[in-house]
């Protein structure tokens, strides 16, 4: 079993559309949960992360982590196509290392 | 010097040649780690580097190696290329304690096997 399995794309929405991408883990001991943004032909930037379950809001963009069914997830409102990009979702443990969701490629038309 | 700065972006290679990427860390950050990320798929950790001593290593064969010099900057050396280590190899730096919030990614080094 992957340490961290992503829900596979690609999502195609309308612009001003809510997106839900989700993610399931495997370790409870998991802490930290990161949502990363990558570009075409970038790295990943950071875009939210949260230590503990429940929701971490930044504006249009919510995380929600569920530690009881080992889910992550992120929302987000009134998608715009700037938004067009893959979402990542990764867990660091207590060690070094990120491990990382196979990524969900989401494309917002306007 | 500010974000993190690899190179090259890309190049191309022979299978069977060996392979040298460069990572120049954030100013201030002393430790390094190493991802691959193959067409289509997540990051995969390769290893970290903390005061140029390995400090963990994922599951990748011994002719994945690497260094990190006094300055931090890190090279990852990859021998004897095959077509599937053809991938964006990702180099991110952080200040050791400070959490995984604080790690930095490079903008990556498209290598490609032919």
């Amino acid at each position: 079993q992957k340490e961290v399995e992503q829900d596979p794309g690609p999502l195609s929405v309308p612009e001003g559309a809510i997106v839900s991408l989700n993610c399931t883990y495997s370790n409870s001991a998991f802490q930290y949960f990161m949502w990363y943004r990558q570009y075409s032909r970038k790295g990943p930037e950071l875009l939210m992360y949260t230590y503990s379950s429940g929701n971490k809001e930044d504006g249009r963009f919510t995380a929600q982590v569920d530690k009881s069914s080992k889910y992550i997830s992120l929302f987000i409102r009134d998608s715009q196509p700037s938004d067009s990009a893959t979402y990542l979702c990764a867990i660091h443990n207590t060690g070094n290392q990120f491990y990382f969701g196979t990524g969900t490629s989401l494309t917002v038309i306007p | 010097e500010t974000g993190v700065t690899q190179s090259p972006t890309h190049l191309i290679k022979t299978r069977g040649q060996q392979v040298t990427l460069r990572c120049s860390s954030q100013s201030g950050h002393n430790t390094v780690s190493w991802y691959q990320q193959a067409l289509g798929q997540g990051p995969q950790f390769i290893f970290q580097y903390y005061r140029e001593e390995e400090n963990g290593r994922g599951n990748f064969p011994p002719r994945f190696s690497g260094l990190q010099f006094p300055n931090y900057s890190s090279e990852l050396n990859v021998n004897a290329l095959e077509l599937d280590d053809s991938a964006l190899y990702l180099c991110a730096s952080s200040l050791g304690g400070t959490g995984p919030a604080l790690i930095l990614f490079g903008q990556g080094t498209r290598l490609t096997v032919v």
